[in-house]
This record gives structure tokens, C-alpha cells and sequence, in this order.
């Protein structure tokens, strides 16, 4: 059973343009949603994290939105460019926890 | 910081054989995860360790599946025997404890069983 939900599976964007990939829950123990990003061949690593006390976080050009009455969140990537195409995956822990239940992934491809 | 290292980075065997996948996690790090990923089910979880202790291994498959965390600078994933189905990338994060310390992925082995 996939904890946390999310779409699209894949993502094509023109250089410039807004990359938007979001993602849902159902647990309301989670306390902790972080985004991470993988290029090929890599593990994934940690771009940017949300607590559901904030609904909104911005790191350059980086955004994460979060609804906690719809529980979702999604992450926004603002002038987009071929150097982050890449797979992202959103995530979630629970309170207490170390662990994190992953999504199941947006290849994101921008063409230049 | 060499990061987290996995070893091997590939491996190719057959369907019956024996397979061991190795973890360093990074120095003082006291949590290691060890995750699947394919294209069809993303990354899963399938054990973490606290202090070496595992905490959670409802993730493994089947009791084909092994993972040990004899110090903590060491960790394995074993798998016997392995089957085509469980061709993958397997990777290893280390993190500290606590609320805001992220996961830090070594490059992953992958697996493939023919």
C-alpha cells in the first residue's frame, strides 16, 4: 500500500517554464515532508523539507506548498532548466520515526 | 566526507545463486535504511537500523532476504536465493537521529538476476 501518492508519473517542460509535481497522504502522524531529487546513476538527495506549521517554503528556485486540511503537497520549480531534469520524490515521516515512505516518482525532462 | 559507499555498484547473477550487497553509512551516523527501487514501486523501504539494532524489517519481501549491522560501520543485504524478480536498485541512506536530519543515499547497487 503506497503511503504517499504522487503525480505526475512523468513531466515534460520548455526551459523557463513552472515544473509542478504533487503529491497526497493519508496518514495525519506524518510530520515531515521533504522532497528529494535523483539524477541518473545517483541516490536521491534531500532538494528542499516542509513541517506541516508552515504552508509554504521557498529555497531559490525551489517552492514546496502544503495543504494540510487536503493533505497534499506539491512542489513548484520556478524558471526551470535542462539541469534539473532529473527524478523527483516527494516523501513523508511520521512523528518520532526515522524513516521516510517515498512516492513513487516524476521524471522530470526540460528541454532547452 | 566520502558519503555513504555501496559495493558493488553492478552485479549480474543467476537465478539460485547467492547475492550480498555492502553498505559503509557515514562516520557517527546512527541510522541505516536500506530501500529498493524499481519503475513500477519507487523507492520501499525494507529495514533500518538504530544503533545497529533493527527496528523495522517489515519491508522485506521474503524471508529470502537477509540484512546484518555488525558494527556501525558496516551493514549487509543478502539475498539466498536470489530470483530474476528481485532484479532492482538497491540502496543504502545513513542518517542521524532526530526530527530534521535527512538521508544521505550512497550511489546504489544495481541487481540483476538472470
Amino acid at each position: 500500500q503506497q503511503q504517499v501518492k504522487q503525480s505526475p508519473q512523468s513531466l515534460i517542460v520548455q526551459k523557463g517554464g513552472i515544473s509542478i509535481i504533487n503529491c497526497a497522504y493519508e496518514n495525519t502522524a506524518f510530520d515531515y515532508f521533504p522532497w528529494y531529487q535523483q539524477f541518473p546513476g545517483k541516490g536521491p538527495a534531500l532538494l528542499i523539507a516542509i513541517r506541516p506549521d508552515v504552508s509554504e517554503k521557498k529555497e531559490g528556485r525551489f517552492t514546496i506548498s502544503f495543504n494540510k486540511s487536503a493533505k497534499q503537497f506539491s512542489l513548484h520549480i520556478m524558471d526551470s532548466q535542462p539541469g534539473d531534469s532529473a527524478t523527483y520524490f516527494c516523501a513523508a515521516r511520521k512523528t518520532g520515526a526515522n524513516n521516510l515512505f517515498f512516492g513513487t516518482g516524476t521524471r522530470l525532462t526540460v528541454i532547452p | 566526507d566520502a558519503g555513504v559507499i555501496q559495493s558493488p555498484r553492478h552485479e549480474v547473477t543467476e537465478m539460485g545463486q547467492e547475492v550480498t550487497l555492502r553498505c559503509k553509512p557515514i562516520s557517527g551516523h546512527n541510522s541505516l535504511f536500506w530501500y529498493r527501487q524499481t519503475m513500477m514501486r519507487g523507492l520501499e523501504l525494507l529495514i533500518y537500523f538504530n544503533n545497529n539494532v533493527p527496528i523495522d524489517d517489515s519491508g522485506m519481501p521474503e524471508d529470502r532476504f537477509s540484512a546484518k549491522m555488525p558494527n556501525a560501520s558496516f551493514s549487509t543485504l543478502k539475498i539466498q536465493p536470489s530470483e530474476p524478480r528481485d532484479s532492482a536498485v538497491y540502496f543504502c541512506a545513513s542518517s542521524l537521529t532526530g526530527d530534521n536530519s535527512p538521508l544521505h543515499f550512497g550511489n546504489g547497487t544495481r541487481l540483476t538476476v538472470t
